[in-house]
C-alpha cells in the first residue's frame, strides 16, 4: 500500500522560502504510471494545485506561482520536494502532497496534509 | 487559469439525491473528459470519489455519479446518507500537465 507523508517546518517567516518533502513508502516513486504532485488549502478556503513532477526530473508549475516554485525529486531516497520562495501570510496553508495518475488525470492518492503558516 | 465555479453549499435530507455543478471554460471542462471530484470531511485529506467525468474508484459507493455538459460538470449523491456531509471539489485538466480546482460545496445532510 502506496503511502504519502509530507514533511517540514509549520512555521515560516515572510520573504523567506517554504520547504517541504514528500516521502513515498510502499511503492517506488519511479513509476513511468504517475506523477507527483503538490497541493494546498489555505484555511478555510478551496484546494489550488501548485505543481506536479515526473520521475524522470520533468516539472510543471501552475501558472500563477510559477515565478516563485521549484519542485525537485530524489529518487535514491523516493521523495519529491517543494520550495516556494518570497512567503507572504496569503501563502499559509495546509499543503498535500499527491499523486496524479497518468491517463486518467486524477490525484487517485493523497498525504496528510501538514499546516505551514507564514508569520513573524 | 482560473479556478472552477462551485455553489458554496447545497443540502438535501437522508434518502435524498442532490447534485452538486461544476463550471469551468472551454479550455478545461470543456476540452477534457478528466473531471475529477474529491470529497473531504473536516480535517481530513480529500478523497478521490469520481474521475475521468464518471468513473469511480474501487470502494466508491455507486451512490456517487458524475455527469458533464459543456462546461459544466456534474456530481450527483444519491440515497443520502449522513456520512456524505462533506466538502466537495471538482478538478479538471487543463492541459500541458496543469490542473486547476473548483472552490468546494459544502453539503448539508438535513
Amino acid at each position: 500500500q502506496v503511502q504519502l507523508r509530507e514533511s517540514g517546518p509549520g512555521l515560516v517567516k515572510p520573504s523567506e522560502t517554504l520547504s517541504l518533502t514528500c516521502t513515498v513508502s510502499g511503492g517506488s516513486i519511479i513509476s513511468s504510471s504517475y506523477y507527483w504532485g503538490w497541493i494546498r488549502q489555505p484555511p478555510g478556503k478551496g484546494l489550488e494545485w501548485i505543481g506536479s513532477i515526473f520521475y524522470s526530473g520533468s516539472t510543471y508549475y501552475n501558472p500563477s506561482l510559477k515565478s516563485r516554485v521549484t519542485i525537485s525529486v530524489d529518487t535514491s531516497k523516493n521523495q519529491f520536494s517543494l520550495k516556494l520562495s518570497s512567503v507572504t501570510a496569503a501563502d499559509t496553508a495546509v499543503y498535500y502532497c499527491a499523486r496524479p495518475k497518468v491517463t486518467e488525470w486524477s490525484f487517485d492518492l493523497w498525504g496528510r496534509g501538514t499546516l505551514v503558516t507564514v508569520s513573524s | 487559469q482560473s479556478a472552477l465555479t462551485q455553489a458554496p453549499s447545497a443540502s438535501g435530507s437522508p434518502g435524498q439525491s442532490v447534485t452538486l455543478s461544476c463550471t469551468g471554460t472551454s479550455s478545461d471542462v470543456g476540452d477534457y473528459n478528466f473531471v475529477s471530484w474529491y470529497q473531504q470531511h473536516p480535517g481530513k485529506a480529500p478523497k478521490l470519489m469520481i474521475y475521468e467525468v464518471n468513473k469511480r474508484p474501487s470502494g466508491v459507493p455507486n451512490r456517487f455519479s458524475g455527469s458533464k455538459s459543456g462546461n459544466t460538470a456534474s456530481l450527483t449523491v444519491s440515497g443520502l446518507q449522513a456520512e456524505d456531509e462533506a466538502d466537495y471539489y471538482c478538478s479538471s485538466y487543463a492541459g500541458s500537465n496543469n490542473w486547476v480546482f473548483g472552490g468546494g460545496t459544502k453539503l448539508t445532510v438535513l
